[in-house]
């Protein structure tokens, strides 16, 4: 079946500081991929998304690349910001079963420290 | 655009009570919403797939049942949590897919979420 693999967390990095979050997955056909974002007592967010292979989805100051060869979309940011820390989730679609359901990693909490 | 609401935000119940939690696309049609459940410091967890008009898909180990889920118009699903126990104790997420033309196309947009605590 599918499934999505993320670097574990808490990420803690100073402000200005480059971000990378890993995430791998494994599907049986040709998937959407997205980040999603959670910030404290809030619920997700859609962050950017990639819907064929390489592809980059951007937002905020946030990449991510759909690297078929790698079966990765690592998400990356040049330089976070305290208002960054969230927890972040990457995902795919379910195409297989065309429901459309998404497969969720474990989510990799971040903070930034001023 | 793409809003999708949850109410309530927040519920308290007994054990033994029912609950129901409802999940609207404010701007869109959503032919297709989707439940999760969310334990503290976990992955969402995919529960049921809500389509309009016709019965709800539940992923294995959900009772059905005992989730019971309605899909009556292309705005709104609800979650019914039946004689809810302590260990049904979660954060209830929904989504909803949009099926409209344009960016928003095969993507999903989630709802606040629902804290539910059984005491």
């Amino acid at each position: 079946g599918n499934s999505v693999t993320q670097m574990e967390g808490p990420v803690t990095l100073s402000e200005e500081a480059f971000l990378t979050i890993n995430c791998t997955y494994t599907a049986t056909g040709y998937p959407s991929l997205f980040w999603y974002v959670q910030y404290p007592g809030e619920g997700l967010q859609l962050l950017l998304k990639a819907t064929k292979a390489d592809d980059k989805g951007s937002n905020k100051g946030f990449e991510a690349t759909y690297r078929k060869e790698t079966t990765s979309f690592h998400l990356e940011k040049g330089s976070v910001q305290v208002s960054d820390s969230a927890v972040y989730f990457c995902a795919l679609s379910d195409v297989g079963t065309g429901r459309r359901a998404l497969t969720f990693g474990s989510g990799t909490r971040l903070q930034v420290q001023p | 655009g793409a809003v999708v609401s949850q109410h309530p935000s927040r519920v308290i119940c007994k054990s033994g009570t029912s609950v129901k939690i409802e999940c609207r696309s404010l701007d869109f049609q959503a032919t297709t919403m989707f439940w999760y459940r969310q334990f503290p410091k976990q992955s969402l967890m995919l529960m049921a797939t809500s389509n309009e008009g016709s019965k709800a898909t539940y992923e294995q180990g959900v009772e059905k049942d005992k989730f019971l889920i309605n899909h009556a118009s292309l705005t709104l699903s609800t979650l019914t949590v039946t004689s809810a126990h302590p260990e049904d104790s979660s954060f209830y997420i929904c989504s909803a897919r949009d099926k409209g033309r344009g960016p928003g196309t095969d993507t999903q947009y989630f709802g606040p979420g629902t804290r539910l605590t059984v005491l």
